[in-house]
């Protein structure tokens, strides 16, 4: 069976130091995967999402970049994170098809102080 | 006008009760439905997934598809205090990622 996993789970950072999150997929290979911030109150922005080993696509301009090095391996970063940066972090995986049904990993929440 | 409109409650019904709850879309390509389930904390959770109009029934939970009105619901029947969570609608054209709404604040009460 498939498993997505995503840490740290939470995380404490200072305005302006760099960030890096981790989300590696187990049980499929060639995922699409994506990246999604959910602040508070509010729904599901989706940030980057990947078809392939380097393919991104970035839907939000922001300090935020994702790098995918390895099939089932996407990594979301920043350079200086802001105070807006704060929010709950998913990564998702689907299928092939972008009409798959995506599944969620366990997020990480992020406080920018 | 957004793709996708979600009254973001919070909803609150007392144990027993049947849920409903909807979203509406504007863009009529879209082709595949969802409802996904988030505990407070959470990631979501897959709960119904749909590409045609109509019911679709799982346990307690019919998810029901009206394309002609744009229109998608969630019913839960015999709610429960563990179905407390935020429910979120998603959808599809096919060929881009996933719309979703931003969901709706369940609160089921014992």
């Amino acid at each position: 069976s498939q498993t997505i996993h995503q840490w740290p789970a939470t995380l404490v950072q200072p305005v302006g130091s760099p960030l890096s999150l981790e989300c590696t997929v187990e049980g499929t290979s060639n995922p699409n995967l994506y990246w999604y911030r959910q602040a508070a109150g509010r729904g599901l922005q989706l940030l980057f999402y990947s078809v392939g080993i380097g393919q991104i696509s970035s839907e939000v301009p922001q300090n935020l970049s994702a790098s995918r090095p390895q099939d089932r391996q996407f990594i979301l970063s920043s350079k200086k994170l802001l105070l807006s940066d704060s929010g709950f972090y998913l990564c998702a995986w689907s299928g092939q098809g972008y009409a798959d049904t995506q599944y969620f990993g366990p997020g990480t929440r992020l406080t920018v102080l | 006008q957004k793709e996708v409109e979600q009254d973001p409650g919070p909803l609150s019904v007392p144990e027993g009760a049947i849920v409903s709850l909807n979203c509406t879309y504007s863009n009529s390509a879209f082709q595949y439905f969802m409802w996904y389930r988030q505990y407070s904390r959470k990631g979501p959770e897959l709960l119904m997934y749909t590409y045609s109009s109509g019911n679709k029934e799982d346990g307690r939970f019919t998810a029901q598809v009206d394309k002609s009105s744009k229109y998608i619901s969630l019913f839960i029947r015999d709610s429960q205090p563990s179905d407390s969570a935020t429910y979120l609608c998603a959808m599809s054209i096919g060929n881009t990622p996933l719309v979703f709404g931003k969901g709706t604040r369940l609160s089921v009460i014992a």
